[in-house]
């Protein structure tokens, strides 16, 4: 079945420092969301993706979408402390379902 | 607050019994997802629905879980017979139609197995 890798699991960050998660699919995507999560959160939906080589920025957060649409990312600039979370991406097929990385813990020290 | 609504917070059960958890979508909300979700992990994805119509259940989903959606708009979820690897977090999502539309999560319902 199709399954969705993020690296890294966890990274931890001065502030000010930039921020980098990678996501990346075994089967070619229709689409790609990146959603956040807090400690005792429930995600939330950051941006979604959808054409090859798209790229999406959100003030500090640039969503990148591979030419292949199999990858993706997202960058954060100059983090700040109210960037903690988890970030996760979900990758959709044509199947009606998203499937969801287990994603980047980002902490922030300040 | 319109958003997408779960009930209860929060169930701790004994091993064997049964349990239901609601989801109220956002309303008009033709879409409904269960996913669920465990410590360090992404949420898994778990059934979902287009109106009243369940078109698509993991395999992960076993015969002790059932969902319904009657009237195309709030749902539940049924675990029978719990186990404690049922222990997890259950969250709903809905959204407006098609597969591209944004998912708006509820805050989910915690289900402990003792």
């Amino acid at each position: 079945g199709q399954q969705v890798m993020q690296i890294p699991q966890y990274q931890h960050v001065q502030e000010g420092e930039d921020f980098t998660t990678y996501c990346n699919s075994s089967t070619t995507l229709s689409n790609i969301q990146w959603y956040k999560q807090r400690p005792g959160g429930h995600p939330v939906f950051l941006i979604q993706l959808v054409k090859s080589g798209e790229v999406k920025k959100q003030k500090r957060l640039t969503f990148q979408f591979g030419e292949a649409k199999k990858n993706s990312s997202l960058h954060i600039t100059a983090t700040q402390t109210t960037d903690v979370g988890t970030y996760f991406c979900a990758g959709d097929t044509n199947a009606g379902k998203s499937t969801f990385g287990d994603g980047t813990t980002l902490t922030v020290k300040p | 607050d319109t958003g997408v609504s779960q009930n209860p917070r929060h169930k701790i059960t004994k091993r064997g019994q049964n349990v239901t958890f609601r989801c109220d979508p956002i309303s008009e909300h033709n879409r409904l997802y269960w996913y669920r979700q465990t410590l360090g992990q992404g949420p898994e994805f778990l059934t979902y629905f287009q109106n009243e119509a369940q078109l698509e259940k993991s395999r992960l989903l076993s015969d002790r879980f059932s969902a319904e959606r009657p009237k195309g708009s709030f749902s539940t979820l049924e675990i029978q017979r719990t186990e404690q690897g049922d222990s997890a977090m259950y969250l709903c999502a809905s959204s407006q139609d098609s597969l591209t539309d944004t998912q708006y999560f509820g805050p989910g319902t915690r289900l402990t197995v003792l």
